[in-house]
């Protein structure tokens, strides 16, 4: 079991670029998770999708971000439009069903750096 | 919708000594809870989940205790190694999971 996979590890983009972030779930698992990793603000929740469908983006930027889930090996957050403050560690996290208790599982996360 | 404050937010102890993390929440329903490693560089790695029927769960040098009238959970690292340095996140888990703010841990050899 290879765990939560993200692509990439690193990303760096100069502002007004645009960035796409890749996470592969745990095989089997039918959430998938998206949150934002800063020093101010922490952990925070982005968005969550279940068998693929959108559950809750109520941490969702209302610009500029989106997240969508083709299908039950990966998800995808785009960011358009970067700017400095994005930078952050963007975690993606799997578990077997949605809430209720389920454990969610992270991966090592993508380190976005907006110049 | 639900706070969750820990504390220490730095935690520096000798090797062998104890470390203790705590946590508050704010809504009474609440019927998760979960505790997390964060090493530098790397995602949460999850060190313990605890439902709302068990008051203390013990694993592997890790105590966790939940007490539910007072709306606390606490995380007891039992003869801390270097190993064990990282910051600690607690979480809980409602109708969304949210995190507490984190404990940096340094275990001093």
């Amino acid at each position: 079991n290879a765990g939560v996979i993200q692509t990439p590890r690193h990303k760096v983009t100069g502002k007004g670029q645009e960035a796409t972030l890749w996470c592969e779930p745990i095989s089997g698992h039918s959430a998938v998770f998206w949150y934002r990793q800063t020093i101010v603000q922490g952990l925070e929740f982005l968005t969550y999708f279940r068998n693929q469908a959108p559950i809750d983006d109520s941490g969702m930027p209302k610009e500029r971000f989106s997240a969508q889930m083709p299908n039950q090996s990966h998800s995808t957050l785009k960011i358009q439009s970067t700017q400095p403050q994005d930078s952050a560690v963007y975690l993606c996290a799997s578990s077997l069903e949605g809430l209720g208790g389920y454990e969610q599982y992270f991966g090592p996360g993508t380190r976005l750096t907006v110049l | 919708g639900e706070q969750v404050e820990q504390r220490p937010p730095h935690l520096s102890v000798r090797e062998g000594d104890s470390a203790f993390i705590i946590c508050t929440y704010t809504d009474s329903a609440t019927a998760y809870f979960y505790w997390y490693k964060q090493e530098p560089g790397a995602g949460l790695q999850l060190l313990m989940s605890v439902f709302s029927n068990v008051d203390r769960k013990e694993e592997q040098g890790l105590t966790v205790l939940l007490n539910k009238k007072d709306k606390r959970l606490s995380l007891n690292l039992t003869a801390a190694h270097p190993g064990d340095s990282a910051v600690y996140f607690c979480a809980v888990n409602t109708n969304k999971v949210v995190f507490g703010t984190g404990t940096r841990l340094q275990v001093l050899p």
